[in-house]
């Protein structure tokens, strides 16, 4: 079956370490999305990349960076530089940009402690 | 102001009950609404989206939206405690933005 595999599901690191959040996806979709999402604040977009191997800052990308080497492979790694790591993450693609039909991960909660 | 306002609740009610979720949005370009379902520690999932004004019907659910008032709703009929999740309303954003906005989404509790 077809989808977006996150992983882990939950991730505990250190604070002032580096982590990549992996997000793989066999949909064949060219746009890929990294959703972050905390308690009442809904989900802010971190990156978005339309194609492969083009990437933009969403809404909150301070402290993230990300790569799109590959289409199927969207992988987001949360620095040093975020001054509040500990959160619930998700991945999403759509067939193409300008969709509305995303199709999401089951997410990775990461801890940092 | 964000451009789509939803309430955050959240709701109780009981089984059987018609839920009515709602939202309102501030940018007249926007085309196309969706509506997205979250269960507890997972992704959310399509459930319903409308394009411009008019109803949708799925099933138990029915997704409405007045352009004139800029409001979207969502019907769930005949609620189920299977329904108990987060539901998130969001708008594909118009011109050159045409990426998705969010609601903050509204937390339903269906109890039997």
């Amino acid at each position: 079956d077809g989808g977006i595999t996150q992983s882990p599901k939950y991730l505990f690191r250190k604070e002032g370490q580096n982590v990549t959040l992996s997000c793989e996806q066999n949909l064949n979709h060219d746009a890929m999305y990294w959703y972050r999402q905390d308690p009442g604040q809904g989900l802010r977009l971190i990156y978005y990349s339309q194609i492969v191997n083009d990437f933009q800052k969403g809404d909150i990308a301070e402290g993230y960076s990300v790569s799109r080497e590959k289409k199927e492979s969207f992988p987001l790694t949360v620095t040093s530089a975020q001054k509040n790591p500990t959160a619930f993450y998700l991945c999403a693609s759509s067939k193409s940009w300008g969709t509305y039909g995303y199709t999401f991960g089951s997410g990775t909660r990461l801890t940092v402690v | 102001q964000k451009e789509v306002e939803q309430d955050p609740g959240p709701l109780s009610v009981p089984e059987g009950a018609i839920v009515s979720l709602n939202c309102t949005y501030s940018n007249s370009a926007f085309q196309y609404f969706m509506w997205y379902r979250q269960y507890s520690r997972k992704g959310p999932e399509l459930l319903m989206y409308t394009y411009s004004s008019g109803n949708k019907e799925d099933g138990r659910f029915t997704a409405q939206v007045d352009k004139s008032s800029k409001y979207i709703s969502l019907f769930i009929r005949d609620s189920q405690p299977s329904d108990s999740a987060t539901y998130l309303c969001a708008a594909l954003g118009a011109g050159n933005n045409r990426k998705l906005i969010w609601g903050l989404g509204t937390s339903l509790a269906v109890n039997p």
